[in-house]
C-alpha cells in the first residue's frame, strides 16, 4: 500500500524567504509524485508531478521539487515566497494500475508573513 | 476553455437524507474522478469513472456511488446521509486515466445537521 506523510502541518515564514515544504512517501511498487496547491474555497492546482526521468522537477509560480528515491522523499522548495503564496500544499502519490486515485497527505498550511 | 464545474457550491441536509452532487468534467476529458475532504480525515479517493463505468473504488460504504454520463458529466450519490458525511467533494477530471494530471473543480461543501 502506498502512503505519504507532511512533516510539517503549519509553516510559517517571512516574505521573499526561501521554503521548503517536506513530503516522504512509502510504496511497494514505483510511485508517480504530485504537488498540488489549494487556496481558500477553491478546489486544487497542480503544482508539479514526477513521473519519470530527471529528478529535479519545476513547476508554476517558481516552485521545484526533488525526487529522492534513496530517501523516498519529493520535498517542495521555493528560493524567495510572496504573500500570495499563503495556501494549503499536498504532496500526493499514484502509481502505474492506480491511474487517477491520488493518496494525499495531511497538507502543509504555508503562512506568509510580510 | 472552462475548467471543471461542480453543482451545487453549498448544499444542507439532514441525517437520513440522501443528496446529488454533479460534476460537469473539460470539455474532452473521458476521466472524472471523486474525493471527499474533511478536516480530520484529509483528502480521501472515493472512485473514478472512465467511458461510464466505474474503474477504481475507494474504501467507501456502499451509501456512495456514482456514475458517469455518455457527455462524460458524472454525479456522485450519498444515501442515508450521516453527520460524518459532512465534507468537501471534489471533482476530478482527465483527459484519460494516465494520471499525469487532474484538474479539479472548486467542489461542493456539504452539511448534515
Amino acid at each position: 500500500a502506498q502512503s505519504v506523510t507532511q512533516l510539517d502541518s503549519q509553516v510559517p515564514v517571512f516574505e521573499e524567504a526561501p521554503v521548503e515544504l517536506r513530503c516522504n512517501y512509502s510504496s511497494s511498487v514505483s510511485v508517480y509524485l504530485f504537488w498540488y496547491v489549494q487556496y481558500p474555497n477553491q478546489g486544487l492546482q497542480l503544482l508539479l508531478k514526477y513521473l519519470s526521468g530527471s529528478t529535479l522537477v519545476k513547476g508554476i509560480n517558481g516552485f521545484e521539487a526533488e525526487f529522492n528515491k534513496s530517501q523516498t522523499s519529493f520535498h517542495l522548495r521555493k528560493p524567495s515566497v510572496h504573500i500570495s503564496d499563503t495556501a494549503e500544499y499536498f504532496c500526493a502519490v499514484s502509481w502505474a494500475g492506480g491511474y487517477n486515485k491520488l493518496i494525499f497527505g495531511a497538507g502543509t498550511r504555508l503562512a506568509v508573513h510580510p | 476553455k472552462a475548467g471543471v464545474t461542480q453543482t451545487p457550491r453549498y448544499l444542507i441536509k439532514t441525517r437520513g437524507q440522501q443528496v446529488t452532487l454533479s460534476c460537469s468534467p473539460i470539455s474532452g476529458h473521458r476521466s472524472v474522478s471523486w474525493y471527499q475532504q474533511t478536516p480530520g480525515q484529509g483528502l480521501q479517493f472515493l472512485f473514478e469513472y472512465f467511458s461510464e463505468t466505474q474503474r477504481n473504488k475507494g474504501n467507501f460504504p456502499g451509501r456512495f456511488s456514482g456514475r458517469q454520463f455518455s457527455n462524460s458529466r458524472s454525479e456522485m450519490n450519498v444515501s442515508t446521509l450521516e453527520l460524518g458525511d459532512s465534507a468537501l467533494y471534489l471533482c476530478a477530471s482527465s483527459l484519460d486515466r494516465a494520471n499525469e494530471k487532474l484538474f479539479f473543480g472548486s467542489g461542493t461543501q456539504l452539511s448534515v445537521l
